[in-house]
């Protein structure tokens, strides 16, 4: 069975600042992808960044990059120019791409407050 | 170009009530998940369901709990006789069911158990 572990249950950082949330999981598969969700207080789930495991290069959008490391089975987040409205739990979810169920396997959250 | 819309976003049952919670997914979309979250916690996956299909409902409580995705109208999570336990919020996600393509979430039931 696929599990996500999320060590840090709380972060903080100063705006403009940088941090990074930590990710490791397990699975046996070859294939699949990862995603980190952004969960602010209205409590909506909100796609922030995601990683094809085939693909070597690291993904990046705006302000996000992670930091993929496929034999240490690590996926960790970066934030870079922290804003106040980067306050919010960032949850890790792994999915299989072998076929069958395409269920989101979630860590638990990193809680990040971004401080002014 | 509504995304994937749930209702209602707040519901409160007595014990012993039912709770129906909905969910429409994005145009175009034909997979529906269900996900629970416990307060302080993760979501943690319930049941994946197509167009009349249940396709993986290995994270579903065995009793009392149901869900379906009709041929036509939005899918039903349908929870008989709550309990206390059951307070949590129910998301629901759709994909187009490719797995290069990311689940989209709703946002959410916040359920309330009196």
């Amino acid at each position: 069975a696929q599990t996500v572990t999320q060590s840090q249950p709380e972060m903080s950082v100063q705006e403009a600042e940088t941090v990074t949330l930590s990710c490791t999981y397990d699975t046996s598969e070859n294939n699949y992808y990862l995603f980190w969700y952004k969960q602010p207080p209205s409590r909506q789930m909100i796609l922030v960044i995601r990683q094809e495991a085939y693909k070597q290069q690291n993904a990046t959008e705006n302000r996000f990059s992670v930091n993929f490391q496929k034999a240490a089975k690590s996926f960790s987040l970066k934030i870079s120019d922290s804003q106040l409205g980067d306050t919010a739990m960032y949850f890790c979810a792994f999915i299989g791409a072998q076929g069958g169920s395409e269920k989101l396997v979630f860590g638990k959250g990193t809680k990040l407050t971004v401080n002014p | 170009n509504a995304g994937v819309m749930q209702n209602p976003r707040h519901l409160v049952r007595r014990r012993g009530q039912e709770a129906r919670l909905r969910c429409s997914p994005m145009k175009g979309h034909s997979h529906v998940y269900w996900y629970r979250q416990l307060p302080e916690e993760g979501l943690k996956f319930m049941v994946y369901l197509q167009k009349e299909n249940i396709i993986d409902e290995s994270g579903m409580p065995k009793e009392r709990f149901s869900a379906e995705f009709p041929k036509e109208g939005p899918s039903i999570l349908r929870i008989q006789q709550v309990v206390r336990g059951d307070s949590a919020a129910y998301f629901c996600a759709s994909s187009p069911g490719r797995g290069d393509q990311p689940q989209h979430f709703g946002d959410g039931t916040r359920l309330s158990i009196l």
